[in-house]
């Protein structure tokens, strides 16, 4: 399996510019969650989605960020419109269901690194 | 929700025993404590993982005791490779109606020296 996949990798674009943030899981992985990471805060969960439903974004600094998953392959992060603080690194995960109640190894994407000027 | 709190930075040699602590004291029956590494331009990469006691694998130990509310990461004999930032993550995903969440330490960056 190629891992998990996230375009673009770099993305620079001027604050009030819409950005969409594009992550597909790894096969068969049921789970698949948004961070984001600045030196100032860390690694940051922002929302996660199980089979495809959101089941926890109060992550999400803010009504200007939204995710979507329409399907099990394939999903946003959306920023609009977008501010020079939301410059960081964007990580896409995904990981496995499984019986019982665990957290589950996550498998992190390369990440996309977006400046907005 | 299981905050955790890890030392920030350590330095160590080649061939030393390294060890990171991470605290959580509030961790709750169903969470489990899960080591990630990172290095530079990249995403975390999964290390151990473990519920209660010793978990040893073919990188690392993770040792917790009976209480729960601490755990450490002990690395063998470190390599320059091995300079990377290490998170602490505790919790459970499985149910969302006991408003679990996930939570990363503030990372301990490990700078090996020759």
């Amino acid at each position: 399996d190629a891992g998990v996949i996230q375009s673009p990798r770099h993305e620079v674009t001027e604050m009030g510019q819409e950005v969409t943030l594009r992550c597909k899981p790894i096969s068969g992985h049921d789970y698949l969650f948004w961070y984001r990471q600045t030196m100032m805060r860390g690694l940051e969960l922002l929302i996660y989605f199980n089979n495809n439903v959101p089941i926890d974004d109060s992550g999400m600094p803010e009504d200007r960020f939204s995710a979507k998953m329409p399907n099990a392959s394939f999903s946003t992060l959306k920023i609009q419109p977008s501010e020079p603080r939301d410059s960081a690194v964007y990580f896409c995960a995904s990981t496995p269901a499984r019986l019982g109640l665990a957290t589950d190894t996550q498998y992190f994407g390369p990440g996309t690194r977006l400046t907005v000027l | 929700l299981a905050k955790t709190t890890q030392p920030i930075s350590m330095d160590s040699y080649e061939g030393q025993e390294v060890n990171i602590t991470c605290s959580h004291n509030n961790i709750a029956t169903n969470d489990y404590i899960t080591w990630y590494q990172q290095f530079p331009s990249q995403g975390p990469r999964f290390i151990i993982q473990g519920y209660k006691t010793k978990v040893t694998n073919e990188v690392a130990s993770l040792f917790i005791p009976a209480d729960r509310k601490s755990s450490t990461l002990s690395l063998p004999r470190v390599s320059l490779s091995d300079t990377a930032v290490y998170y602490c993550l505790v919790g459970d995903i499985g149910i969302k109606a006991a408003g679990n969440k996930l939570t990363f330490g503030g990372g301990t960056r490990v700078l090996v020296k020759p």
